[in-house]
């Protein structure tokens, strides 16, 4: 079975700072690792994905993650945040490609 | 990128009636639709795996008499809550595989934000 954790549900950020949001996941198998961002009232955008190759992956907006496969990882990392990245994050794992299982959510908020 | 529409966003409703959720594929083919139910602040919870032309696979807990999915192409999935109460009050998301693809990638909906009074 596989299960995703994000362990802080909300993290508040001063504006230009950087910001990490984790996220672990645990499977028996290998698995497609996603993070997906969500702003009010609306559906969710993909921002990047770990299909396979390089355990460093970089998405829109700025937004990077890091694969690690010994620690069950998938963090999502910005090295300086804006307003407009004020939102719900959520970390999602497939194992097929075709199951998909999201973790709780991070509510990430940027302070001016 | 591939986009997925839903019709309506807000829909408010009488309890007791039907209401009527549509998901389209705009710019590909999805042979699997997933729908979604999300409550306030919290991560969305999968009610059903629709493929085209069969009937839907419901996830447990949920009633499929009372949330209706059909996909009817492999461009439409329509998720119906029938006899809607306010405790089905909801965001709903319905989401796509680009069908012939394995990038592994889900595509969603703006989703459609349910009130039943």
């Amino acid at each position: 079975a596989q299960s995703v954790t994000q362990l802080d549900s909300q993290v508040p950020v001063f504006e230009e700072a950087p910001v990490e949001l984790r996220c672990n996941y645990s499977s028996s198998v290998s698995v497609y690792l996603f993070w997906y961002v969500q702003y009010p009232n609306q559906g969710l955008q993909l921002l990047l994905k770990y299909l396979s190759g390089s355990t460093l992956v970089k998405g829109i907006n700025g937004f990077e993650a890091e694969f690690n496969k010994s620690q069950t990882s998938f963090h999502l990392r910005k090295p300086s945040v804006h307003i407009s990245d004020t939102a719900e994050y959520f970390c999602a794992v497939s194992p097929t490609g075709n199951q998909f299982y999201f973790g709780t959510g991070t509510s990430l908020t940027v302070i001016p | 990128g591939a986009v997925v529409s839903q019709h309506p966003s807000r829909v408010i409703c009488k309890s007791g009636t039907s209401v009527k959720i549509e998901c389209r594929s705009l710019d590909f083919q999805a042979t699997t639709m997933f729908w979604y139910r999300q409550f306030p602040k919290q991560s969305l919870m999968l009610m059903a795996t629709s493929n085209e032309g069969s009937k839907a696979t419901y996830e447990q807990g949920v009633e499929k008499d009372k949330f209706l999915i059909n996909h009817a192409s492999l461009t439409l999935s329509t998720l119906t809550v029938t006899s809607a109460h306010p405790e089905d009050s909801s965001f709903y998301i319905c989401s796509a595989i680009l069908a012939g693809t394995n990038t592994g990638e889900l595509f969603f909906g703006e989703g459609s934000r349910l009130t039943v009074l």
